[in-house]
């Protein structure tokens, strides 16, 4: 079935870039996510990408898909101590709302 | 924007009791909810699909006897935890959408069976 992978955990200082990565297997993903969960409460969407671009940019996050390698990125700019939590990719095929989610990534950021 | 509100945030319950988690959008009308379990440290388990005046949907593992899923309005769904153990201790989390929108999920509830 489908499966999406991401590392577990990203240290960065304050101020720096962050890059978090993930991979999918599902080659008829129409739209790819990434949400943020911070402790305790449900997920926040970020933004999103449609699996026909390559890039999308959003104030301080921007999304890489290299749809080839199936692999997405999310980079977010000057990452501030609230940055702090965890960011889930997640794939989804179609219109059925269905999603299937990586692991999460717990960001860490040090001031 | 769209809001889904999700009740209770936290409940602690004896084991053997069930517990009813809902799962409301406040703004719009919901024609798919979705419920996903989060275990420690772990990524989000999808349980089921529910569409409004239909039967849930559930994913391969997941006990429909164990986990009642009833979505009787455009506006709420209830997740039920029958016969709760403490294995069933979880984050749940359910999200809702309607056609052309994307999903927005609510705030979580954290079950402790005790």
């Amino acid at each position: 079935g489908e499966d999406v992978e991401q590392s577990l955990f990203l240290s960065v200082r304050e101020g720096d870039s962050s890059v978090i990565n993930c991979t999918y297997t599902d080659s008829s993903s129409t739209y790819l996510y990434w949400y943020k969960q911070e402790p305790g409460a449900g997920l926040q969407l970020l933004t999103y990408i449609f699996s026909n671009m390559d890039m999308k940019q959003d104030q301080r996050l921007t999304v890489l898909l290299n749809k080839k390698d199936k692999h997405l990125s999310l980079r977010i700019a000057d990452t501030q101590t609230g940055d702090s939590a965890i960011y889930f990719c997640a794939d989804s095929t179609g219109n059925t709302g269905k999603l299937i989610f990586g692991q999460g990534t717990t960001l860490q950021v040090k001031p | 924007g769209a809001v889904v509100s999700q009740h209770p945030s936290r409940v602690i319950c004896k084991s053997g009791t069930s517990v009813k988690i809902e799962c409301r959008s406040l703004d719009f009308q919901a024609t798919t909810m979705f419920w996903y379990r989060q275990f420690p440290k772990k990524s989000l388990m999808l349980m089921a699909t529910s569409n409004e005046g239909s039967k849930a949907t559930y994913e391969q593992g997941v006990e429909k006897d164990k986990f009642l899923i009833n979505h009787a309005s455009l506006t709420l769904s209830t997740l039920t935890v029958t016969s709760a153990h403490p294995e069933d201790s979880s984050f749940y989390i359910c999200s809702a959408t309607r056609t052309g929108q994307s999903l927005t999920f609510g705030q979580g509830t954290r079950l402790t069976v005790v």
